[in-house]
């Protein structure tokens, strides 16, 4: 049973435009959300998060929305670098839970 | 501040071997957890420590052990190893529990033959 899903194994984009990157979960006690960014060789790392006591946090170039109603979250990242090119995992949690990853989407942003 | 240090990086295992993998949090972080990742399944969530007590088990078999030690150092062990274990092994820390922003090492990457 996955509680955590991401559909999109990849994703493409250009340099300069928008990247969406989707999360939808089906666990309804799930109260904080985070996203982290995975490059090759390396450890996961956290990007940003969002309460579920609100819908938008910003940081910089990225931005988390969150829909409760559709149990779905997104990430958006404005402008697309190149540098942005990696794994991204969505996570999911509520009290003393351990985070619930999604299986991570591979983001390409093509200079 | 250094941070979460795995070892080894990378060991090569036959089937039926065992392996113990170590974990250094980041200082002053009482926190570890442990993650699977293999193609396709995401990062799987193994266990969790705090305070040299585990707090949090995953779906996985008996042959997945772990421990804290008092210095919040961490190992995981994996008895009579099968193909399917092959996967990289992720050590997380965290200041407290379910701070939910955990600080990953860059795993420990097991190959079973």
């Amino acid at each position: 049973d996955q509680q955590v899903k991401q559909n999109s194994p990849s994703l493409s984009v250009q340099e300069g435009r928008i990247s969406i990157l989707n999360c939808d979960y089906t666990n309804s006690m799930f109260d904080y959300f985070l996203w982290y960014k995975k490059y090759p060789a390396e450890g996961p790392t956290f990007l940003i998060s969002i309460s579920s006591i609100k819908d938008k946090n910003e940081d910089g170039r990225f931005t988390v929305f969150l829909n409760k109603s559709a149990k779905h979250l997104s990430l958006h990242i404005v402008p697309s670098q190149p540098g942005d090119s990696a794994v991204y995992f969505c996570a999911a949690s509520w009290g003393n839970t351990p985070l619930v990853f999604g299986k991570g989407t591979r983001l390409s942003v093509i200079a | 501040k250094a941070g979460v240090t795995q070892t080894p990086r990378y060991l090569i295992k036959t089937r039926g071997q065992q392996v113990t993998l170590s974990c250094s949090p980041i200082s002053g972080h009482r926190s570890v957890s442990w993650y699977q990742q293999t193609p396709g399944q995401g990062l799987q969530f193994l266990f969790e420590y705090f305070s040299e007590t585990q707090r949090n088990k995953g779906n996985f078999p008996g042959r997945f052990s772990g421990r804290q030690f008092s210095n919040s150092r961490s190992e995981m062990n994996v008895s009579t190893l099968e193909l399917g274990d092959s996967a990289l092994y992720l050590c997380a820390s965290s200041l407290i529990r379910n701070t939910g922003e955990l600080f990953f090492g860059e795993g420990s990457r097991l190959t079973v033959l």
